[in-house]
């Protein structure tokens, strides 16, 4: 059993919409990440969390500890915004696992 | 460019091989985590190192092992090399520790043949 489930596993969506894609996980944490892959491999941070929610730029993100729960959420989406979305949890004694990711396709 | 390094880009070998891929962090950084991600696996942590000490390890199997070396780069060995080792393996650095943000290079393709 995976210890994180991301949902929706594909979602498209058109220019301007916006975007919520989720991270459940099934262990005590002490970080979450949310990582974001482009179609050429590419791996860049998006974000990490302890607690409660950060913003750049349109990105928000959202962590709810109690429910053991994530939230990436992109406003007015662009194409640029198409890439796989991975979600990553800090536990135990520094063991790190991740989501299978969020792919996600925006169309102009 | 995260202003992490790696080498090679790609890596063709053929089963039962050794290679080994290079990663040079962050200028300041002291941690460099590598990473393994397979199409039926995913993205897989297999190990991180602080300031030269093995800090953290993950699904990291026998026949691989690691080091940092006193300038801070580090190299991932992979040896007797099986079809199912062929992967993409990144290598990313951080300032500190485990929870801090951590910057990916380009990854190094691996083809076992």
């Amino acid at each position: 059993k995976n210890e994180v489930e991301q949902s929706p596993q594909n979602l498209t969506a058109q220019e301007g919409e916006f975007i919520t894609i989720n991270c459940s996980y099934s262990v005590g944490i002490s970080a979450l990440h949310w990582l974001q892959q482009h179609p050429g491999g590419g791996i860049v941070s998006l974000f990490m969390l302890s607690s409660g929610k950060k913003k750049h730029g349109r990105l928000i993100a959202t962590i709810n500890i109690q429910e053991k729960h994530s939230s990436l959420h992109i406003t007015a989406s662009h194409p640029r915004d198409s890439a796989v979305y991975i979600c990553a949890v800090l536990y135990g004694n520094n063991r790190l696992a991740f989501g299978k990711g969020n792919q996600v396709v925006v169309i102009p | 460019d995260s202003g992490v390094t790696q080498t090679p880009k790609h890596l063709i070998t053929a089963t039962g091989q050794r290679v080994t891929l290079r990663c040079s962090p962050r200028s300041g950084d002291l941690s460099v985590y590598w990473y393994q991600q397979s199409l039926d696996q995913g993205l897989q942590f297999l190990i991180q190192y602080y300031n030269g000490e093995e800090r953290a390890k993950g699904n990291i199997l026998e026949r691989f092992s690691a080091q940092q070396f006193p300038d801070l780069h580090s190299e991932l060995n992979l040896s007797s090399l099986e079809l199912g080792d062929s992967a993409l393996y990144f290598c990313a650095s951080s300032t500190g520790d485990i929870q801090e943000t951590q910057y990916f290079g380009p990854g190094t393709r691996l083809l076992v043949l």
